[in-house]
């Protein structure tokens, strides 16, 4: 079936420095890539997304980039702060079945001051 | 926006135990719902998911069952609880939309725990 897979599981940064968190997805038809955020204890809140029409998108400090030919697609952190330390689940909504989504695994992010 | 209702917050339960969770969702039509299941520092595990009213997909074999008795209710259920049902569970709804996607709108969750 479809798959999502995401790296690296575990991140560590220093406060300032840039963070990547890359996916890949498995069904080709799949359109649209949405990035959560879950701090601890909470829910999944969408933070940025992208479709499949669009190589790039950025909102601020965050930025998410897509290569539908390769299946990738990354999110990208600039000057990080304490604050996104969290949890960041990507998506890939495939279009059998209904918009089905499938979610990565999950990269844990830390941001050390 | 959509808003999406979960209840209980937290649950604890016995082994063996049946186990019924509720989302309600507001402000869409015709959803998609699905339940997900998040263990303790794990990622997002679908469960179920629902196209419309008394339609369930089921997506990892387990003791758990979905029904869909209304267009915005979305019910979890169990007969008999195993240790290893104990998680967040998430509630999510998004709306099609024709050549657009929606996102996913999440519930609070509700924390099972089964002793």
């Amino acid at each position: 079936g479809e798959n999502v897979e995401q790296h690296p599981s575990t991140l560590s940064v220093q406060e300032g420095d840039s963070a990547v968190i890359k996916c890949t997805y498995s069904d080709s038809a799949s359109n649209y890539f949405p990035w959560y955020k879950q701090e601890l204890g909470k829910r999944p809140q969408l933070i940025i997304d992208i479709r499949s029409n669009v190589g790039e998108k950025k909102d601020q400090r965050i930025a998410v980039t897509l290569n539908k030919t390769a299946k990738h697609f990354s999110l990208h952190i600039t000057e990080t702060q304490p604050e996104d330390s969290a949890v960041y689940f990507c998506a890939a909504i495939t279009l059998t079945g209904g918009f089905k989504t499938i979610f990565g695994a999950g990269t844990r992010l830390f941001v050390k001051a | 926006s959509q808003t999406i209702h979960q209840w209980p917050a937290t649950l604890v339960q016995p082994v063996g135990s049946p186990l019924s969770l509720e989302c309600t969702v507001e402000g869409t039509s015709n959803p998609n719902l699905y339940w997900y299941r998040q263990a303790a520092g794990r990622g997002l595990q679908l469960l179920f998911y629902s196209v419309g009213i008394g339609q369930i997909s089921s997506e990892v074999p387990q003791n758990l069952s979905a029904s869909r008795p209304q267009d915005r209710q979305f019910i979890l259920s169990s007969k008999k609880l195993l240790l290893s049902d104990s998680g967040f569970y998430l509630c999510a709804s998004d709306a099609t939309g024709g050549a657009g996607v929606n996102e996913q709108f999440f519930g609070p969750g509700t924390r099972l725990t089964v002793l």
